[in-house]
């Protein structure tokens, strides 16, 4: 089984700060995801990955960025975290050659800025 | 563009009843469904997967969806419900517009609560 893991469950950081939120894959998948996920909203794509070095923007990139040094690794970057980015971040991977193959998602980090 | 609408933020059922949790799509291509769930404190995982190949969708845990071109739906249902349903639902479509990437566009979300 694919498996996603998210390096936080929960964070707590201040107004301010740069936060770094990582996610490993281990399935070799080319594709790499980070959502953000508010109640009411659904899941709103921040950027995506689609090879090393490779990004491309979501729908709601402002404020975020991403770094892929490495296929197994995406990390999200918040360069100066305000109160508005307090939410539950969910990466995802896919390594899949057809529209039908699902996204294998992490558990989550649930990030609080104060 | 495509979008799905989930028409129901909460939905709450009785433990043994029957289970409907609506979804409606848009979609200028063939669309590619599915359903995710997500209990508390947990990733996604998928439910379903609508491939075009039947348009009644069996899942885990005795879920299952029809897909309705004339209607623009695919509803997510199962004949009884058990407390371990209780957890978020999500219908989403493939971002066709963008190549074959693995995008996703998700609908709001359904709260499924199941009362003893």
């Amino acid at each position: 089984d694919v498996k996603v893991t998210q390096s936080s469950r929960y964070l707590v950081k201040r107004t301010g700060e740069k936060v770094f939120l990582e996610c490993v894959q281990d399935m070799d998948h080319e594709n790499m995801f980070w959502y953000r996920q508010d109640p009411g909203l659904g899941l709103r794509l921040i950027y995506f990955s689609y090879d090393v070095k490779m990004k491309e923007k979501g729908d709601i990139p402002e404020g975020y960025s991403v770094s892929r040094e490495k296929k197994e690794r995406f990390s999200l970057i918040l360069e100066s975290a305000s109160t508005n980015q307090t939410s539950m971040y969910l990466c995802a991977s896919w390594g899949g050659r057809v529209l039908t193959s699902p996204l294998h998602f992490g558990n989550g980090t649930r990030l609080t800025v104060t | 563009a495509q979008s799905v609408t989930q028409l129901d933020s909460h939905v709450s059922v009785s433990e043994g009843t029957p289970v409907l949790l609506r979804c409606n799509y848009s979609s200028s291509y063939s669309p590619s469904l599915f359903w995710y769930v997500q209990h508390p404190n947990k990733g996604l995982q998928l439910l379903l997967k609508y491939t075009s190949a039947a348009t009644l969708v069996k899942g885990i845990n005795g879920f299952e969806a029809e897909f309705k071109k004339s209607e623009t739906s695919f509803h997510l249902t199962k004949p009884s419900a058990h407390m371990s349903d209780a957890a978020e639902y999500f219908c989403v479509v493939s971002d066709q517009g963008s190549g074959n990437t693995g995008k996703l566009i998700f609908g709001q979300g359904t709260t499924l609560q199941v009362k003893p």
